[in-house]
């Protein structure tokens, strides 16, 4: 039962530009929310959070969005730079669950100069 | 600080046979998860350590079990192998209520 969906699996985006990555969740009781850099042979990296009180939490160049009644959240990353060429996961929890994170499948992230 | 560490990098197995894998968490970080993550797939929660005791599991059969030692390091083992346990096992560390930092992983792979 897939519970957390990355629709995109790869966006290609020039450097400079704005990448905007999506991810749905189906269950209202998540109420923590992450985003998660991947390379290759590397573990995944915390990049930004929001918890469910929020609508918006920026970090630099990263904004995380949250939508509850649309059960959707996005990342933007502007500007776009050729080190940001990574997997991006999004992750879900229950803070009454701490730690049990629930991962979408990812978003292949290309940024071209 | 070295972060979290995972031996062995990569391991081959045959189908039947058991595995140990370990984990070293960042500095200062007591609790230890475990995930599997197949290929194209995002990482799959299979149980978290916190104080040597298991305190959550995800949808994993009884054939996957772990153990958290005094020093808060981890193993994760796996009994009667599968083909299908082929994939990347991460561990992540914690400090109770604050954001997961993962190892590089071990790659599996049952043949």
């Amino acid at each position: 039962d897939q519970q957390v969906k990355q629709n995109s699996p790869s966006l290609s985006v020039q450097e400079g530009r704005i990448s905007i990555l999506n991810c749905d969740y189906t269950n209202s009781m998540f109420d923590y929310f992450l985003w998660y850099k991947k390379y290759p042979a590397e573990g995944p990296t915390f990049l930004i959070s929001i918890s469910s009180i929020k609508d918006k939490n920026e970090d630099g160049r990263f904004t995380v969005f949250l939508n509850k009644s649309a059960k959707h959240l996005s990342l933007h990353i502007v500007p776009s730079q050729p080190g940001d060429s990574a997997v991006y996961f999004c992750a879900v929890c229950r803070t009454d669950s701490w730690g049990k994170f629930q991962f979408g499948a990812g978003t292949q992230v290309v940024v071209t100069p | 600080d070295a972060g979290v560490t995972q031996s062995p990098t990569h391991l081959i197995k045959t189908r039947g046979q058991q595995v140990t894998l370990r984990c070293s968490p960042k500095s200062g970080h007591d609790t230890v998860s475990w995930y599997q993550q197949a290929l194209g797939q995002g990482p799959q929660f299979i149980f978290q350590y916190y104080e040597e005791e298991e305190r959550q599991r995800g949808n994993f059969p009884d054939r996957f079990s772990g153990h958290q030692f005094p020093n808060y390091s981890s193993e994760l083992n796996v009994n009667a192998l599968l083909l299908g346990d082929s994939a990347l096992y991460l561990c992540a560390s914690s400090s109770q209520y604050y954001e997961q930092y993962f190892g590089p992983g071990t790659r599996l792979t049952v043949t």
